[in-house]
């Protein structure tokens, strides 16, 4: 089952724009990450942020977990055309193992 | 090795025929899991590894799916009988087994029956 629904499910913008994708989930969470995937291969992860943190930085990225409405936003600030690419949050579930969970992903297409 | 191997990267078999798909994780990564992606969709967690032992085999779609892994280290998914909504890239990503470690995934198999 899909733990995180990520939001837009598509986004496309104007190079130099910032790009902002929310996720949202459903149980209590360790942590959420964020990552990315270029041409349905492999996943790269991108950035974590644990329950007891309320934002992050790193580089362009900007994450924000709010663990009362039980969602996350990725900010990517200055889009280029590279960072064209699908991007989906995972959930690790508190408790017992740590059972990593992925959204549906949000399409991003960051138009030169 | 330097990241997480899969094995092979495509695989064209015809229905009903049994497939397997290997994957070699970051060496000392204890957690090991396995994901099915369809064409532009999300994730579907398969199955979890910690050491050689499965606590989650939840996400195995039916029983013609089962998936080991020995040595700690190298994994195989074993799907029998397979069948057309088989289709999908098979991720296989790796981690340190403690809180906040991030998955590192191989580039998949592409797994296409005919």
């Amino acid at each position: 089952s899909q733990q995180g629904e990520e939001d837009p499910q598509a986004l496309s913008i104007q190079e130099g724009e910032n790009a902002t994708m929310n996720c949202s989930y459903k149980t209590s969470i360790n942590n959420l990450q964020w990552y990315r995937q270029n041409s349905g291969r492999g996943l790269v992860h991108l950035i974590l942020i644990r329950s007891n943190e309320r934002e992050k930085h790193s580089g362009r990225l900007r994450v924000t977990l709010d663990t009362s409405k039980k969602s996350s936003s990725l900010l990517i600030t200055a889009s280029r055309a590279a960072d064209t690419a699908s991007y989906f949050c995972a959930t690790t579930s508190s408790g017992g193992y740590q059972k990593v969970t992925f959204g549906i992903g949000t399409k991003l297409q960051v138009i030169p | 090795g330097a990241g997480v191997s899969q094995s092979p990267s495509n695989k064209v078999t015809e229905k009903g025929k049994d497939v397997e798909l290997r994957c070699d994780p970051i060496s000392g990564h204890t957690a090991l899991y396995w994901y099915r992606q369809s064409l532009g969709q999300g994730l579907e967690f398969l199955i979890y590894f910690q050491g050689n032992s499965a606590p989650d085999k939840s996400g195995l779609p039916s029983d013609r799916f089962s998936a080991e892994r020995t040595g700690g280290s190298v994994s195989t998914l074993t799907i029998q009988r397979t069948q057309q909504e088989d289709s999908a890239v098979y991720l296989c990503a790796s981690s340190w087994d403690r809180g906040g470690s991030p998955l590192h995934f191989g580039n998949g198999t592409r797994l296409t029956v005919t």
